[in-house]
Parts: C-alpha cells; structure tokens; sequence
C-alpha cells in the first residue's frame, strides 16, 4: 500500500478554517485519496474522497494537488465537535467481488479551541 | 448513527477462553470488515468477506476466525486469548467493494484480564 504522511497534531480556534495536510508522493494513478475521521470512542467515519479533482460535500472540501503527490483535507469552519483524529488514506479500485481494505496510518489530531 | 451495529459494547474476559464478537452491517451491505485497535498497534485491518466469502486478509491472528452469514451478520471468533488481545474492534460495511465508503460500528471493547 502507498504510504501517507502528516502531521501528528494541530491546533484550530472555533469557527475558523483549518487545512489538514497529507503527503503521498507514492501515490498511483488508480489510487484514490480517502479521508477519515475518528470522534473520541467512536468508530472511524468517513469525510471525503477523490482522485484528482478537487471535492466538496457537507462536511469538508478535498483540494489534490495538480501532480497527485499531496492533498489537503479543509474544515471551513471548525467547531468543538469537530475534534477527532483525521485519517488520510490511499486506496486503489477494486472489482466488485474483490478484496479490499483501510490502512489506517496514525492521522492527524486535530485539537479545536473556543 | 452509521446504522452498523455491533454486540457486545463491551467485554471482559479471562486469558486462554474464547468470546464472539457479532456485527449486523447497514441493510442492503453486502461488504463486511473487521479492525482491531490497540493503543500500540493502531487500527489494524483484519479481514473482509463480501457475500459470505472472505475477501482479504490482514494480519489476523491465526487464533482469530471470522465468517458471513447467510443474512450477510458477521461474527468474529477470538479464541485462546492473551493480554494482549485486549483492544477494541471495529466492524465496518459497505454496499460493494472498490473505492466505496465504508461505514463503521461502535465497536466492541474486549479486555482481557
């Protein structure tokens, strides 16, 4: 599995945006970039995806670099609830049938502060 | 709610017996996975099987069995445990396989003592 980096922890206020980075400069052109996050003692949930367009949904925005080598993960505005750790993943497509699975790095910490 | 359910929330168990651990995956998955976290190893992925069959294989112990049911629940059975076996364990489901999302359980707390 292509192999992910960021940072072990940051810091955000209450209601300001926070860019979480994540280098994969191993990436691979089937490789979709996955993110994740895990509330404190509750089981990981998903954020966002994408493979080399920037994304939006309800929760997050997903900017990937042109060169695919590096992405980042954007809360526009952060709250209380939005502490958790946040996982950046790299997954390739799979058949339907196929085999498949999250490897889960140590993510990022994200701290929110009023 | 990610509508994955998991049974027991939490369990304490002696070294050396043996416990199952029992997911029902959101309606309509066909996709179940296990995961273990443990404050030194992190999540760990252990095994998937989509439609009653298993998939892939993480490093799941060989003391460790999973299986899909005709109803597409799953149970992981987790026998002869040690110590370190104590960590919680996460069911995940999703509708295929692929790059789909997957959606994960409460978990189960398993302590060893």
């Amino acid at each position: 599995d292509a192999k992910t980096t960021q940072p072990n922890s940051m810091e955000s206020n209450e209601e300001e945006p926070v860019h979480l980075p994540c280098n994969h400069s191993t990436i691979s052109g089937t490789d979709y970039i996955h993110w994740y996050r895990q509330l404190p003692s509750q089981g990981p949930e998903y954020v966002i995806h994408g493979l080399t367009s920037n994304v939006n949904n309800r929760m997050a925005s997903l900017a990937i670099a042109e060169d695919r080598k590096s992405s980042t993960l954007i809360l526009h505005r952060a709250t209380l609830r939005d502490a958790a750790v946040y996982y950046c993943i790299l997954r390739f497509l799979i058949l339907t049938g196929g085999g498949n699975k999250l490897t889960f790095g140590t993510g990022t910490q994200l701290k929110v502060e009023l | 709610d990610s509508g994955v359910t998991q049974t027991p929330k939490h369990l304490i168990t002696a070294t050396g017996q043996r416990v199952t651990l029992r997911c029902s995956p959101r309606s309509g998955d066909l996709s179940v996975y296990w995961y273990q976290q443990s404050l030194d190893q992190g999540l760990q992925f252990l095994i998937h099987y989509y439609n009653g069959e298993e998939r892939a294989k993480g490093n799941i112990l060989e003391r460790f069995s999973a299986q899909q049911f005709p109803d597409l629940h799953s149970e992981l059975n987790l026998s002869s445990l040690e110590l370190g076996d104590s960590a919680l364990y996460f069911c995940a489901s999703s509708v295929l396989t692929g790059a789909d999302t997957q959606y994960f359980g409460p978990g189960t707390r398993l302590t060893v003592l």
